[in-house]
């Protein structure tokens, strides 16, 4: 079965610090993988795509298809980082379906 | 453009009633799916609807079921609400689906503001 696992509910670092939000998941077939924030007040929206391999917003996160993660990275907080973090999991063969983690508040502190 | 927008905003509604929630999609996006969202978790699919038809179906009661206009806006509808059905419905649009067995090709979704809906 396809599953996203986001193991961290709460991350909280110093502003400065480096972030990783970890995201495992499940699915035999090629994954198409995505980061979604969403800011307190504000829609959920579209951080990072795996395929496109882009920084946003000095966010990075590789595709390791051998520990099947898909962990976000960025080596300096911000405090306007602070937000809910969704890894998803688009189903090619589904239309584009997506199945999300749980999510992951960061709290980046002054 | 608006980008997707949800109506309405903020609905209450006491169990055993029936709501209706509605999409209008990005401006151009012929798909529209929808979530819901529980307080603590993640977004969970419930429908996709491209072209008017129904392409896909998440793992709800019968008691949800949604329909897709000309003009590709969307209607969700529930019937016979339970307090379990409380939660944030959000709405997605994107350009179009992916063809089954064809190349892959990327199809972003994009977020409307969310319907809450509590039910007494």
């Amino acid at each position: 079965a396809q599953r996203v696992t986001q193991p961290e509910k709460l991350l909280s670092v110093f502003k400065g610090a480096p972030v990783e939000l970890k995201c495992n998941y499940s699915y035999s077939g090629s994954p198409e993988l995505f980061w979604y924030v969403q800011y307190s007040r504000q829609r959920l929206q579209l951080l990072l795509r795996h395929i496109s391999r882009e920084s946003i917003k000095g966010f990075t996160a590789d595709l390791n298809k051998g520990e099947t993660s898909f962990h976000l990275k960025k080596p300096f907080a911000q405090e306007e980082d602070s937000a809910m973090y969704y890894c998803a999991l688009s189903l090619i063969n589904q239309g584009g379906k997506l199945i999300f983690g749980q999510g992951t508040e960061l709290s980046v502190k002054p | 453009d608006a980008g997707v927008t949800q109506s309405p905003t903020h609905l209450i509604k006491t169990r055993g009633q029936q709501v209706t929630l509605r999409c209008s999609p990005i401006s151009g996006h012929k798909s529209v799916s929808w979530y819901q969202q529980v307080l603590g978790q993640g977004p969970q699919f419930i429908f996709q609807y491209y072209e008017k038809e129904e392409r896909g179906r998440g793992n709800f009661p019968d008691r949800f079921s949604a329909r897709q206009f000309p003009n590709y806006s969307s209607e969700l509808n529930v019937n016979a609400l339970l307090l379990g059905d409380s939660a944030l419905y959000l709405c997605a649009s994107s350009l179009g689906l992916v063809a089954g067995g064809g190349p892959v090709s990327y199809n972003e979704q994009f977020f409307g503001p969310g319907t809450r809906l509590t039910v007494l």
